[in-house]
């Protein structure tokens, strides 16, 4: 297994820009995430899904957007970049547990943002 | 306001002793609470999750607490090795539906 893969590792972006970060995962996990993290701060909640057709907002949404058309993919696209988005995003899935709670995440590598 | 604090930003020990990191909320009542490490660079890998009826989990050298009263836990790692230099975050499912929310973490360095 893969586990969770992230394209592009790095990127740099001008202000006004989109783009999209791809994220897959093999363990057919039901939830997948979306992060970002700022340096020397924890991570921040931007997206999740708890199955294909469905997502949620987290902490930190605006500016973003999902899609989760298949159980593998959760795509993150960024219209009209900004530097306050200049991150590294992490992608994350997880299982599922009793009653519905999930298990421990399982992180990509990362992909590291410059918007400038 | 709702919150998750760990207990520094950085703790340093000698390679040997005990390290005890901590994680406090406010306004949350998470059904459980979850532990990664990060190394610099890499995605967090997750080490330890505990239930809010669980009041102790252990893992080899890893020991965790949760007090639901407290709205804390503590996060110990006995014999530390400078290996276990890292830095590690607290996790909390605020509203029970998968909703994650991250400490700031502890970046721990183990001198030898």
């Amino acid at each position: 297994n893969a586990g969770v893969t992230q394209t592009p590792k790095f990127r740099i972006l001008k202000i006004g820009q989109s783009m999209t970060l791809q994220c897959t995962q093999d363990m057919n996990h039901n939830y997948m995430y979306w992060y970002r993290q700022d340096p020397g701060m924890g991570l921040k909640l931007i997206y999740y899904s708890v199955g294909a057709g469905i997502t949620d907002k987290g902490e930190v949404p605006n500016g973003y957007n999902v899609s989760r058309s298949t159980t593998e993919d959760f795509p993150l696209r960024l219209e009209l970049a900004a530097p306050s988005q200049t991150s590294v995003y992490f992608c994350a899935s997880s299982t599922t547990g009793l009653a519905g709670t999930s298990y421990e995440q399982y992180f990509g590598p990362g992909t590291r943002l410059t918007v400038t | 306001s709702q919150k998750i604090e760990q207990n520094s930003e950085a703790l340093n020990i000698q390679e040997g002793k005990t390290a005890t990191l901590t994680c406090n909320y406010t306004n949350y009542s998470p059904a459980y609470l979850q532990w990664y490490r990060q190394d610099p660079g890499r995605g967090p890998v997750f080490l330890l999750l505990i239930r809010e009826n669980e009041k102790e989990k252990r893992k080899e050298r890893l020991k965790v607490t949760f007090d639901t009263t407290l709205k804390q836990s503590l996060f110990h790692i006995t014999a530390s090795q400078p290996a276990d230099s890292a830095t590690y975050l607290c996790a909390l499912d605020i509203a029970n539906n998968n909703d994650m929310r991250f400490g700031a973490g502890t970046r721990l360095t183990v001198k030898p």
